[in-house]
């Protein structure tokens, strides 16, 4: 099935540094989701982005819809030991006229993020 | 309130047995999806319900059968299954919509199949 790429695949940071991953695919997408899960847990819901070129942010994370609705990053900020864990993101087709499409998410592979206090 | 509750959080199964995953939420959400998750790789779609009708299957083996009795509950019954299904299966709820639809995810279910 269809992937989306994303990168790194893994980071090993130290306390304070900033963070940034990002995912392309070669389809576009109406909508970019980015979600953190810990070990054993769901996925939680961190950014989400329906607009080409919209930038969010949330406290120290901050997400972007590319221009082109084929990519996404994803930034954070002065990293905390608890931002350890795996981070996706997952983009939504769902176009006019409904059909079987908008719900499904297509994930990428997840970037693992480590850091060091 | 964003919260989708999945039980049991763990299961142990033999290959015999049979079993249901639960999930629940109230947040008014007409689209609710059944993934499935290997360690440290993303989620997999199994099913979709929308408006309480199976809209995707994704080739899913019959040994999964998706159940949704009302806009706030989704089962998924287990019979016969093997070693590999073990996974973390993942319950998520989003509205029904061309945009807007962001999914959330419940904590979901480890199941392990001995």
């Amino acid at each position: 099935g269809q992937q989306l790429n994303q990168s790194p695949q893994s980071m090993f940071i130290q306390e304070g540094e900033d963070v940034s991953m990002n995912c392309t695919s070669s389809s576009i997408f109406n909508t970019w989701l980015w979600y953190k899960q810990d070990p054993g847990e769901g996925p939680v819901l961190l950014i989400a982005l329906y607009k080409a070129g919209e930038l969010t942010s949330n406290g120290r994370l901050t997400a972007q819809f590319g221009i082109t609705r084929k990519d996404s990053f994803l930034n954070i900020s002065a990293s905390i030991p608890s931002d350890v864990g795996i981070y996706f993101c997952a983009g939504k087709k769902g176009g006019f006229g409904g059909g079987t499409s908008y719900g499904k998410l297509t994930f990428g592979q997840g970037t693992i993020l480590t850091v060091h206090p | 309130d964003t919260e989708v509750t999945q039980t049991p959080k763990h299961l142990v199964m033999g290959m015999t047995n049979k079993k249901s995953l639960k999930c629940e939420q109230h947040m008014g959400h007409r689209a609710m999806y059944w993934y499935k998750q290997k360690a440290k790789k993303p989620p997999e779609l199994m099913f979709v319900y929308s408006y309480e009708k199976l809209s995707i299957n994704e080739s899913v083996p019959s040994r999964f059968s998706p159940e949704c009795p009302n806009s706030s509950l989704l089962n998924l019954h287990l019979h016969a299954l093997q070693p590999e299904d073990s996974a973390l299966y993942l319950c998520a709820s989003s509205l029904v919509g061309r945009r807007n639809t962001e999914a959330f995810f419940g904590q979901g279910t480890r199941l392990t199949v001995v």
